[in-house]
C-alpha cells in the first residue's frame, strides 16, 4: 500500500490477556520503529528494526513486551499478560533512510486494557 | 537533562500572527533534524527537514544552530489549520529522539 498500515486500529482487551499488534511498512523501507503514546503524552520509543534485526531494544518497558520482524517487512509487537498501564496508542513508523527522510507513521493501534 | 527539549506551550496566537518554536538537543553528534506536526488523536506527520543552511517551505522556516544545539521553527501568517502540536526530532545513527512537543492554538 501507499502508507504504513497498522492493525487492528482499536483493541480492547482484558487485563492479563496477550495482544498482538501488526505493522505493515511501506514497501522497500528497511527501517521500522515502534513507539507508544499515552494520552496527552509524548512519544515513547520501544524498539527499532533495521531489516529483520533489532539493534535497539532498549525501549521495551518490560519482558512482557516483544517484537519481531520477518522478511524485512511486516512486524508484530506482542504484549503478554497485559496491564492497565499498557493502555496507549502504539505507533509504527518506517523509513528508507531516516538520516535523509525521517519516517512515515502509521495511524496507530489504540489499545485499551480493562 | 532530556535529549530533546521543547517548551510545551501552549502558544495561543491570533490568525495572521508569526510564532516561533525552539528546541534544544543534548547529543552534539546528532546528524539530522526534523519538525513533525501532530493533530489531536492522529499520528505525527513530517512537516519539514531542518538543514544547517536553514530552509523554507511556504510560511514555514526551519533553522539549525549546531554550535548552540538548537533548532527553530517559524510560522508566518498563521492559519487556524496550523493548530496542532509541533514535535522536534533529532536523529543520531537512526536513533530518532522526539521532543515532547509544543502545542499551538491559532484563534480567529
Amino acid at each position: 500500500g501507499a502508507g504504513v498500515s497498522q492493525s487492528p486500529s482499536n483493541k480492547v482487551t482484558e487485563k492479563g490477556k496477550d495482544v498482538e499488534l501488526r505493522c505493515d511498512p511501506i514497501s522497500g523501507h528497511t527501517a521500522l520503529y515502534w513507539y507508544r503514546q499515552s494520552l496527552g503524552q509524548g512519544l515513547e520509543f520501544l524498539i527499532y528494526f533495521q531489516g529483520n534485526s533489532a539493534p535497539d531494544k532498549s525501549g521495551l518497558p518490560s519482558d512482557r513486551f516483544s517484537a519481531e520482524r520477518t522478511g524485512g517487512s511486516v512486524s508484530t509487537l506482542t504484549i503478554q499478560r497485559t496491564q492497565q498501564e499498557d493502555s496507549a496508542v502504539y505507533l509504527c513508523a518506517s523509513s528508507p533512510d531516516t538520516l535523509r527522510y525521517g519516517y512515515t507513521f502509521g495511524s496507530g493501534t489504540r489499545l485499551t486494557v480493562v | 537533562r532530556k535529549e530533546v527539549e521543547q517548551d510545551p506551550g501552549p502558544f495561543n496566537v491570533p490568525e495572521g500572527a508569526t510564532v516561533a518554536f525552539n528546541c534544544t538537543y543534548s547529543n552534539s553528534a546528532s546528524q539530522s533534524f526534523f519538525w513533525y506536526r501532530q493533530d489531536c488523536r492522529k499520528e505525527p506527520k513530517l512537516l519539514m527537514s531542518v538543514y544547517s543552511s536553514g530552509n523554507e517551505d511556504g510560511r514555514f522556516t526551519a533553522q539549525l544552530n549546531r554550535a548552540s544545539q538548537y533548532i527553530s521553527l517559524l510560522i508566518r501568517d498563521s492559519k487556524l489549520s496550523d493548530s496542532a502540536t509541533y514535535l522536534c526530532v533529532v536523529n543520531n545513527n537512526n536513533d530518532m529522539r522526539f521532543g515532547a512537543g509544543t502545542r499551538l492554538t491559532v484563534k480567529p
